[in-house]
Formats: C-alpha cells, structure tokens, sequence
C-alpha cells in the first residue's frame, strides 16, 4: 500500500521552464512534507520540506505547495536548470516520541535539457 | 567532517552467502536508519536505531539483521543473500524530531549490493 503517491516517475523540462512534481498522501497523521533531491552516485538530500499549517514554501526557485483539504503537496522548479537534472523524492513524516516515520514517494527523475 | 560514510560501496555475492554493510556517522545523531532503493519503489525503511543498543523493524525487514554496539556505527546484515536483495543500500542518520530540529535525514553515498 502506498502511501504517498508521486507523479510523473519521469519528467523531461527545457532549460528556463517550469518544472512540477506531484504528490498525493492518505494518512492525515503525517506532520511534516520534505522533498530530498538525489543526484546519480549519490545519497538524497534534504531540499526544502513544509508542515501542514502553511500553504506555500519559497526557497529560491524551488516552492512546496500545499493543499491539505486535498491532501496534496508539490513542487515547482522555476527557471529549471540542467545542474537540477536529479531524482526528486517527496515525503511524509509522522513524529511519535522524537523519532519520525518517514515514508518515500517513488521519485521522479528529472531532465532538464539545454 | 565526513558525515554518513558507508563501507563497502560495491559489492556481488552469489546466492546464499553472507555480507555485512557498515555505516559510521560523525555527526553524534541518535537515530540511524536502513533504507534500500529500487527502480519504482522509492526509498523502503529496513531498519532502525533510536539509540545505542536499540533496534527496530521498519518495513521490509524480512532477510535482513542489524545492530548498533556503537552511537557512531550501524551495522546491517544479510545472512543468506537472494537475488530479490539486489539493490543500493543507503544508511541516513538524524537528530530527534524536535521542537527546533526538523530530523532531517543525512544519507550515505549508498551501497551497491548484486546477488546472482
């Protein structure tokens, strides 16, 4: 059973564009949304991640937004660039005591061509 | 500092042989995780550490051991290897989930496991 259910698993983007990944959960327990980027080789990384009170996050050119009636969550790359060619991964945590269950969407990888 | 490390980086084993994957972090984290990455699956949960001496299942722990003797090291195991455990490996590590600490998970470089 999944979880956190992500769309497209691949995304091809011209370099300047607009690039979204969707994101849809079912657990109305889970308490924090982070996106980890993972380039080839390496482990993911932490991105920027929102908690459910808020509706938008802007770090740079990267945006979370977060639609928690629809239990929806996603993020835009603005202006997208070739060196953000990488595996994008959106999760969803739930805390119990300190230590967090994090459950992974499936990822999308990401080709921003010249 | 180096982070996550995990050692080996490669590795092919034939079916039934045993291997222990080893991740050291230097961050003085509480809490270590297993997680393994498959085409279509995403990250899964193997297992987990919230402490020294402490472990836990996650969500695909069939086939798999672990254990945590030292706060810096994380230790997983496979005592028969099967095909279906092809895969990379990734060791993460994070503070609790506190007020003022998102528990932001820090990932090894990963393990890339192949058994025939």
């Amino acid at each position: 059973q999944q979880q956190v259910k992500q769309s497209p698993q691949s995304l091809i983007v011209q370099k300047g564009g607009i690039s979204i990944i969707n994101c849809a959960y079912e657990n109305t327990a889970f308490d924090y949304f982070p996106w980890y980027q993972q380039f080839p080789g390496k482990g993911p990384a932490l991105l920027i991640a929102i908690r459910p009170d808020v509706s938008e996050k802007k770090e740079g050119r990267f945006t979370i937004s977060f639609n928690k009636s629809a239990k929806q969550f996603s993020l835009h790359i603005m202006d997208s660039q070739p060196g953000d060619s990488a595996t994008y991964f959106c999760a969803a945590s739930i805390s119990s005591g300190g230590y967090q269950k994090v459950t992974f969407g499936i990822g999308t990888k990401l080709q921003v061509i010249p | 500092n180096a982070g996550v490390t995990q050692t080996p980086k490669f590795r092919v084993l034939k079916t039934g042989q045993s291997m222990t994957l080893l991740c050291a972090q230097d961050m003085n984290h509480e809490y270590m995780y297993w997680y393994r990455q498959d085409p279509g699956m995403g990250l899964r949960l193997i297992h987990y550490s919230v402490g020294e001496g402490t472990t836990a299942k996650g969500e695909v722990p069939d086939g798999y051991n672990v254990s945590r003797l030292k706060k810096q090291n994380f230790l997983l195991g496979l005592e028969s290897a099967a095909p279906s455990q092809t895969s990379v490996y990734f060791c993460a590590s994070s503070y609790p989930r506190a007020s003022g600490n998102t528990g932001e998970l820090f990932f090894g470089e990963g393990s890339r496991l192949t058994v025939l």
